[in-house]
C-alpha cells in the first residue's frame, strides 16, 4: 500500500515569509509525529498528534511553529514569519495507535530552504 | 527528558568484517529502542528494534543488544556489504512513541570499504 507522503519535496522561502508542509500519512494510522533534521544532525522530535489530538506541544521550537490534524488524517506543519535556522529536512511519520504497534514509518521528508 | 548519546560518528570497516555501533540513554523508564538506517537522501527506515524485556533481538546479519543496568544498547553487523553503507541512528522512547516521541542519537555514517 502507499507510504507516508509529504509535500512539497522541497521550499525555498524567503526569511519572514510563511510556510506550509503537509502530511498524508498511512490509511489507518492513528499517530502521527512531526520530527526535524538538520544537516549532518539525527531527527529532533516536534510534536505527535493521536487522531486530532496533540496532547503536549512543547517540543515545537518556537511559537512560530503550530501543527494540526484534521479527520484524523492530513497534517499540516506552519512555520511563521521563518527565519534561517529554520531550515532543515522536515519529516512526518506515522504508526498505528502506540499501544498496537511501535514502528514508526517515516515520509521522505521536505527540504526548506530559508534564504 | 530522555538524551541519547551515539558513538562512533564515523565508522569504516573492510566489507566482510563486524560493525558495532553504541548508544547510551539517560532515562531508566525508556522502555523501546529502535534503529533507523537511512541512505543518503532517503527516508529512515527501521531495521531492528528491542524492548526492554528483552536482551537481544536478531535478525539475520543484524542484532541489538541491551544492557538496562548501564543504560546501553549496540547494534551489530557481521559480514558487512557496500549495501551496508549508510546513516545508523539509535533512538529510545518511554512509551514506544506516542507523547514523547522518539529521541534519537546523532547518528553514525558507517563506510563500508570494498
Amino acid at each position: 500500500g502507499a507510504g507516508v507522503s509529504q509535500s512539497p519535496s522541497n521550499k525555498v522561502t524567503e526569511k519572514g515569509k510563511d510556510v506550509e508542509l503537509r502530511c498524508d500519512p498511512i490509511s489507518g494510522h492513528t499517530a502521527l509525529y512531526w520530527y526535524r533534521q538538520s544537516l549532518g544532525q539525527g531527527l529532533e522530535f516536534l510534536i505527535y498528534f493521536q487522531g486530532n489530538s496533540a496532547p503536549d506541544k512543547s517540543g515545537l521550537p518556537s511559537d512560530r511553529f503550530s501543527a494540526e490534524r484534521t479527520g484524523g488524517s492530513v497534517s499540516t506543519l506552519t512555520i511563521q514569519r521563518t527565519q534561517q535556522e529554520d531550515s532543515a529536512v522536515y519529516l512526518c511519520a506515522s504508526s498505528l495507535s502506540p499501544g498496537t504497534s511501535y514502528e514508526q514509518y517515516f515520509g521522505p521528508g521536505t527540504r526548506l530552504t530559508v534564504t | 527528558g530522555e538524551n541519547v548519546e551515539q558513538h562512533p560518528s564515523t565508522l569504516s570497516v573492510q566489507e566482510g568484517d563486524s560493525a558495532v555501533i553504541k548508544c547510551t540513554y539517560s532515562d531508566s523508564a525508556s522502555n523501546y529502542f529502535p534503529w533507523y538506517k537511512q541512505e543518503l537522501g532517503k527516508r529512515p527506515q527501521l531495521i531492528i528494534d528491542i524492548r526492554s524485556n528483552v536482551g537481544e533481538k536478531k535478525d539475520q546479519r543484524i542484532a541489538v543488544t541491551l544492557n538496562k543496568t548501564a543504560k546501553h544498547f549496540s547494534l551489530h553487523i557481521t559480514e558487512t556489504q557496500p549495501e551496508d553503507s549508510a546513516v545508523y541512528f539509535c533512538a529510545a522512547s518511554t512509551s514506544g512513541g506516542g507523547a514523547d516521541g522518539l529521541t534519537f542519537g546523532k547518528g553514525t555514517h558507517l563506510i563500508i570499504q570494498p
